[in-house]
C-alpha cells in the first residue's frame, strides 16, 4: 500500500464541470502539496497546505488533518486545466501520489 | 526573473556512460532536490540538500552522486551503476526543507 493514495487515477469531464481530486495519506505529515504536470512535463506547484483550506482563482484545496485526506477542486473547468495533478507529503520523508490525468474536453 | 533552470532539456547517452544534469536556481533557497519520474509512476526522491555542504540520499540514491558546492547549484550525477537511468529527472528547490517547492523544466535522459 502506498503512504499517499490518489483517487481518480484518470479523469475526463466537460468544460465548465466541477472537479474533485482526492488524496488520502497514511503518514505524519508537516505538510501537503498539490502540484500540477504539464504534458512537457514541467511542475508547477498550486498549493501548500497543513490546515484548512485555500483557494486561487477557480482552484481550491482542502486538507483534514485528523482524517489525513485532501481534496483540489478545479470549478468551471477549462481545456487548459489539463494536466497531471499530484499529491506529495512533506515530514520526515517526502511522499508522492502517482497523480491524477485530467481532461477537459471542449 | 527567478527561477529555477535545469539543463539540457533532452539528453541522450551511451550505456555505461556517466552523466551530469545541470540545476541552477537564482530564488535564494537554502533546500534543493532531484526527483526520477518513470511512465506510470509518481515522483521518487533520489537525493535532497538542506544547505550547502550537505546533502542527504532519497529513496533511490543507487547510482546517482550529487554535490552541492554552491547555493544556486545542485547538479546531478547518472553513474554506469545506475541500472534503469532512462527516466525523466525534475529538480526543485525551496527556502526550508518544509516549504512550497518550486520546480525546473526536467531533463528527459536516454540512454541507448
Amino acid at each position: 500500500k502506498n503512504e499517499v493514495e490518489q483517487s481518480p487515477q484518470n479523469l475526463t469531464a466537460q468544460e465548465g464541470e466541477f472537479i474533485t481530486i482526492n488524496c488520502s495519506y497514511s503518514v505524519g505529515i508537516s505538510a501537503l502539496h498539490w502540484l500540477q504536470q504539464h504534458p512537457g512535463g514541467g511542475i508547477v506547484s498550486l498549493f501548500m497546505l497543513s490546515s484548512g483550506k485555500k483557494k486561487h482563482g477557480r482552484l481550491i484545496a482542502t486538507i483534514n488533518i485528523q482524517e489525513k485526506h485532501s481534496s483540489l477542486h478545479i470549478t468551471a473547468s477549462h481545456p487548459r486545466d489539463s494536466a497531471v495533478y499530484i499529491c506529495t507529503t512533506t515530514g520526515n520523508q517526502f511522499y508522492f501520489g502517482t497523480g491524477t490525468s485530467l481532461t477537459v474536453i471542449p | 526573473d527567478g527561477g529555477i533552470t535545469q539543463s539540457p532539456k533532452y539528453l541522450f547517452r551511451k550505456e555505461g556512460q556517466n552523466v551530469t544534469l545541470s540545476c541552477e536556481q537564482n530564488l535564494n533557497h537554502d533546500a534543493m532536490y532531484w526527483y526520477r519520474q518513470d511512465p506510470g509512476q509518481g515522483l521518487r526522491l533520489i537525493y535532497y540538500s538542506q544547505i550547502v555542504n550537505d546533502f542527504q540520499k532519497g529513496d533511490i540514491a543507487e547510482g546517482y552522486s550529487v554535490s552541492r558546492e554552491k547555493k544556486e547549484s545542485f547538479p546531478l550525477t547518472v553513474t554506469s551503476a545506475q541500472k534503469n537511468p532512462t527516466a525523466f529527472y525534475l529538480c526543485a528547490s525551496s527556502s526550508g526543507i518544509y516549504q512550497q517547492a518550486f520546480f525546473g523544466q526536467g531533463t528527459r535522459l536516454t540512454v541507448v
